[in-house]
């Protein structure tokens, strides 16, 4: 089955600066690509997400690019705020570039930001 | 915002008992997922439903659970004889037509 990977699993970073968080996965059916925010006690909720026949994608301050042949992707964070802070995770899924499916996610990535 | 909503938010529960969560998906949607997160860990998923049928299950996802869709609307995950182990927030989740939209989550507890 599918394996993902994720790092680092800490990241703290100066108010301003940029973030980047990786991800690499084992299946090469995989072709959906979501990135998740989780503050404290509260859901994952979807932040940006690429599907395989893209390389990369953007939404204001957050980009993510995928590298199908490497088989990774990442997660860009540029002029981080302090509400940045919390954990992010990487997932994916094999349904067609689809959200339906099993994701299956990386390890976690705690973002701390520091005024 | 498609809504999903569980209940209960927290339950505790002794070591051995039974317990049932509860999840209340996107209005009328056949594709139903649950996922575990042990606290400070990634999510993992548990087992995904579909049109009333198990359509996939991992290997957590052992003979201690179940899911069931009790009537038209919600839908429940069983634990028969809770662990210790089994202390984690529980999400139920459906697709939505951007994303995989998770709940609220369930916060078990097992003393």
């Amino acid at each position: 089955g599918e394996n993902v990977e994720q790092h680092p699993s800490t990241l703290s970073v100066q108010e301003g600066d940029s973030a980047v968080i990786k991800c690499t996965y084992s299946d090469s059916a995989s072709n959906y690509f979501p990135w998740y925010k989780q503050e404290l006690g509260k859901r994952p909720q979807l932040i940006i997400d690429i599907r395989s026949n893209v390389g990369e994608k953007k939404d204001q301050r957050i980009a993510v690019t995928l590298n199908k042949t490497a088989k990774h992707f990442s997660l860009h964070i540029t002029e981080t705020q302090p509400e940045d802070s919390a954990v992010y995770f990487c997932a994916a899924n094999d349904a067609g570039g689809t959200s339906y499916g099993k994701l299956t996610f990386g390890q976690g990535t705690i973002l701390t930001v520091h005024p | 915002e498609p809504e999903v909503t569980q209940t209960p938010s927290h339950q505790v529960t002794q070591m051995g008992q039974e317990v049932i969560l509860r999840c209340v998906p996107i209005s009328n949607h056949l594709y139903f997922y649950w996922y575990r997160q042990i606290l400070g860990q990634k999510v993992e998923f548990l087992v995904s439903f579909y049109n009333n049928e198990i359509s996939e299950k991992s290997e957590i996802f052992d003979d201690q659970f179940s899911v069931e869709r009790p009537d038209g609307s919600n839908f429940t995950l069983k634990i028969r004889s809770t662990k210790l182990e089994d202390s984690a927030m529980y999400f139920c989740a459906t697709p939505g037509e951007a994303e995989q939209f998770f709940g609220p989550g369930t916060r078990l507890t097992v003393l």
